[in-house]
């Protein structure tokens, strides 16, 4: 079966420190990738998608970039972290090359002090 | 720019009561889930729905999609505290991007 690994689960960094999330994605091949940003209690907003290594596609300007090394690792990361970096990030996996349902990771709190 | 507008943003309803959920849009999709959130936590998928005018039954909640494929309704009969929770909707249309509803907020009291 699959499955799908984010870490850390909450992390607290200073402004302008640099940040680094994993996602990897056990149990399935090529599949497509995501980032999402959540804020309280509210609906998703799509950061990045990936269809494949190297392949990123960015939905809106920020101060964050993504990349996928490997097939099945998904990374986000940004060289100085502003307070409005904030949130409860989400990774994301759904089968490669088709449209169907999206699986989610745990989740990581990001709070920027 | 495609939108997924849910209402209402927030519900609290006594248990054993009937609720429903909407998800609206002014696009086309060609798919659409429900999921479940629970604080802390990435969503989980209830449902895929396909087919313009498609039902499913998932024990006490019952799903459709709209016949133009622009909505969708989310349905809970006899609601109980163990469905306290954020109900998000999510489209897709072709693309490999899922567009996300901005969310219902429901609390169930016992």
């Amino acid at each position: 079966s699959q499955t799908i690994h984010q870490w850390p689960a909450t992390l607290v960094q200073p402004v302008g420190s640099p940040l680094s999330l994993e996602c990897t994605v056990e149990g399935t091949s090529n599949p497509n990738l995501y980032w999402y940003r959540q804020a309280a209690g509210r609906g998703l907003q799509l950061l990045f998608y990936s269809v494949g290594i190297g392949q990123i596609s960015s939905e809106v300007p920020q101060n964050l970039s993504a990349s996928r090394p490997q097939d099945r690792q998904f990374i986000l990361s940004s060289k100085k972290l502003l307070l409005s970096d904030s949130g409860f990030y989400l990774c994301a996996w759904s089968v490669g090359g088709e449209v169907t349902e999206a699986f989610f990771g745990q989740g990581t709190r990001l709070t920027v002090v | 720019t495609q939108l997924l507008e849910q209402s209402p943003q927030f519900l609290s309803i006594q248990e054993g009561e009937n609720l429903t959920v909407y998800c609206n849009s002014s696009s086309v999709f060609s798919s659409l889930q429900w999921y479940r959130q629970e604080p802390g936590e990435g969503p989980v998928l209830l449902v895929t729905v396909v087919t313009g005018g498609e039902v499913k039954k998932l024990k006490r909640l019952t799903f459709q999609f709209g016949d133009a494929r622009k909505d969708s309704s989310l349905h809970i009969t006899a609601a109980q505290p163990g469905d306290t929770g954020l109900y998000l909707c999510a489209g897709t249309s072709g693309t490999y991007k899922y567009i996300f509803g901005t969310g219902t907020r429901l609390k169930v009291l016992a």
